[in-house]
């Protein structure tokens, strides 16, 4: 059975630095890996999708990498900016499995 | 113009009753999907839909159903309401179900 991990469960940080967070996957059986946030009381924003045979994505500051073969993905986000604040999710697609979240705050 | 819209927001209920939560996404997305985010904000899949065709349907109690009219609709049913079903409750829609996923704001259903 798929199981996601993520690492830090929480992440405080000045702003204006760079980051990284971590997604962990059991089973590299996967059709693709997605990154979201969710900002307080609201729904899920796609924030970028690595399809299985992909290495890497890019959107702006943000960078999401994959390799299937260790069963990981990290999301990068250069020059923080108060407004990153949100849960940062990823989800494995077979079945669709989400990890805990990490909770991102950058402090002004 | 949203996306994927979800109603009603919020849902307060008693325990036993019946109750529906209507999704509508006007994406042309073939692909929606339903999911339940617990009181620990841990978000697991329901069910998917593909094309009005159920092709995820995960450890649910079948209390609850979904249905789907049409491809921009997926509705969830839920018979019998228990404590435990007290979550926040997201619809979700994908042009396939190999791309990106677009939420809706979501449902809170509170039992009392």
């Amino acid at each position: 059975k798929q199981e996601v991990t993520q690492i830090p469960a929480a992440l405080s940080v000045p702003e204006g630095e760079n980051l990284v967070l971590n997604c962990s996957f059991t089973d590299s059986a996967i059709y693709n890996l997605q990154w979201f946030r969710q900002d307080p009381g609201k729904g899920l924003t796609s924030l970028l999708l690595i399809q299985s045979s992909q290495r890497e994505q890019t959107s702006g500051r943000l960078n999401a990498s994959l390799d299937k073969s260790s069963g990981r993905s990290t999301l990068y986000i250069a020059a923080s900016q108060p407004g990153d604040s949100a849960t940062y999710l990823c989800a494995v697609n077979r079945g669709m499995r989400f990890g805990a979240g990490t909770r991102l705050t950058v402090k002004p | 113009d949203t996306a994927v819209s979800q109603t009603p927001k919020y849902l307060v209920t008693q325990m036993g009753n019946d109750k529906s939560i209507k999704c509508e996404q006007n994406l042309g997305h073939d692909t929606m999907y339903w999911y339940k985010q617990d009181s620990k904000k841990f978000l697991k899949i329901m069910f998917s839909y593909n094309n009005k065709e159920l092709i995820i349907n995960e450890t649910v109690p079948n209390r609850f159903s979904p249905k789907s009219p049409d491809k921009a609709h997926l509705n969830l049913h839920i018979n019998s309401l228990e404590l435990g079903d007290s979550a926040v409750y997201f619809c979700a829609s994908s042009r396939t179900n190999n791309q990106p996923q677009h939420f809706g704001d979501g449902t809170r259903l509170s039992i009392l």
